[in-house]
């Protein structure tokens, strides 16, 4: 799977809108990508992907830069249960693709009250 | 419908003795991976297993780790001769399909060795 780079940390307030970048330069054509947070003491639990459109779902959206090099996870109003570690994560659609996910250090999300 | 299970949740064990570690996957699953986590470390894949057989075990120490998923029952983890150094938590995920599909990943556990 294609490297993801992604900010430390960032901070949020309670009730307001959460933009978490996430720069992947050598994304290939057939390489979705996928977003999973780690609340503290749980495992990792699946948010949202996609390919090339911007995606919407009840827990967030994905909008993906027109080049695909880069795309940003959306949190519309931030709760104090989505204070979690990010991660940003391509994975092939091709074969090779299955469960082996490759998780780099993510982004720590902390939201304020 | 239950989500995956794992446990125990947290195994404490001396070293010289045997972590075992069990995960039944979601419902309708017949996929399953392990996952681990050291300490202040990321998640690190280890083996992606289906039913009765090991598909990739790239991620699996070469010695004193071993997987398995028989036809009945849960997948089990198996660490022989625990070290300080496999203090960790271990999570299964599970899939319904191999390709692209999204997984889904129990509450992990945490094996402390002593």
């Amino acid at each position: 799977d294609a490297k993801t780079t992604q900010p430390n940390s960032m901070e949020s307030n309670e009730e307001e809108p959460v933009h978490l970048p996430c720069n992947h330069s050598t994304i290939s054509g057939t390489d979705y990508i996928h977003w999973y947070r780690q609340l503290p003491s749980q495992g990792p639990e699946y948010v949202i992907h996609g390919l090339t459109s911007n995606v919407n779902n009840r827990m967030a959206s994905l909008a993906i830069a027109e080049d695909r090099k880069s795309s940003t996870l959306i949190l519309h109003r931030a709760t104090l249960r989505d204070a979690a570690v990010y991660y940003c994560i391509l994975r092939d659609a091709g074969g090779t693709s299955y469960g082996k996910l490759t998780f780099g250090q993510g982004t720590i999300l902390t939201v304020h009250p | 419908n239950a989500g995956v299970m794992q446990n125990p949740r947290h195994l404490v064990r001396r070293r010289g003795q045997e972590a075992r570690l069990r995960c039944s996957p979601m419902k309708g699953h017949s996929h399953v991976y392990w996952y681990r986590q050291l300490p202040e470390e990321g998640l690190k894949f280890m083996v992606y297993l289906q039913k009765e057989n090991i598909i990739d075990e790239s991620g699996m120490p070469k010695e004193r780790f071993s997987a398995e998923f028989p036809k009945e029952g849960p997948s089990i983890l198996r660490i022989q001769q625990v070290v300080r150094g496999d203090s960790a938590a271990y999570f299964c995920a599970s899939s319904r399909l191999g390709l692209g599909e999204k997984l889904f990943f129990g509450s992990g556990t945490q094996l402390s060795v002593l």
